[in-house]
């Protein structure tokens, strides 16, 4: 059965500082795996997906993940961060029949 | 785009009253997915169709909730009767047959019952 396990529930950056939000997952396939940001009072927004091209993914914003098999992780990260990067963000797994099985979320705090 | 239609936004009932959630997807989008957010639980996925027919409901919490898609331009999720346990953020989601993995969300219906 697919899952995520997204590592913190809440994470809190300086602005300017690196982002970092974990999320490691288990597929008994081959996994396409997401991330979703949902900011307040908001739906789920597709940040990036990896569907087994590149392991590097390049997202909306400057985020990025990289798929590691070996680790069986993907990991979302963005160098810079920004105020308005404030949100929840959510990492997924997708079953063989393409539904989406989402993680517990990360509540990404960014301080001036 | 006008993106996913939820409506009501805000609903607030009472206990044992019925209520009728309702969603329009994307124009073009093959599926329709209804999920569930809650402190507890998170986010999960209670039903989903494909070209309007239900094709999982196992997430469907009990025979209170029921799901239909009349045509490929509405969607609604009905709790009949509410309970207070029901009280969620509600999100309909839609993607196309192509990419159907890459869901577009509406902006939810927070729904508190009393």
């Amino acid at each position: 059965a697919q899952s995520v396990t997204q590592l913190g529930s809440h994470v809190s950056v300086s602005e300017g500082a690196l982002v970092l939000l974990r999320c490691n997952y288990s597929s008994s396939v081959p996994p396409y795996l997401f991330w979703y940001v949902q900011y307040p009072n908001q739906g789920l927004q597709l940040l990036l997906k990896y569907t087994s091209a590149a392991t590097l993914v390049k997202g909306i914003n400057g985020f990025e993940a990289e798929f590691k098999k070996s680790e069986t992780s993907f990991h979302l990260t963005k160098p810079s961060a920004h105020m308005s990067d404030a949100a929840e963000y959510f990492c997924a797994v997708s079953d063989p029949g393409g539904k989406l099985i989402f993680g517990q979320g990360t509540e990404l705090s960014v301080k001036p | 785009d006008a993106g996913v239609i939820q409506s009501p936004r805000h609903e607030v009932t009472e206990m044992g009253q019925e209520v009728t959630l309702r969603c329009k997807p994307i124009s073009g989008h093959d599926y329709l997915f209804w999920y569930r957010q809650t402190m507890m639980r998170g986010l999960e996925l209670l039903i989903y169709f494909n070209n309007n027919v239900p094709i999982d409901d196992s997430g469907m919490p009990e025979d209170r909730f029921s799901a239909k898609m009349p045509n490929a331009s509405f969607s609604t999720l009905k709790i009949q009767p509410s309970e207070p346990r029901d009280s969620a953020v509600y999100f309909c989601a839609s993607s196309h047959r192509d990419f159907k993995r890459d869901q577009y969300f509406g902006p939810g219906t927070r729904l508190l019952v009393l």
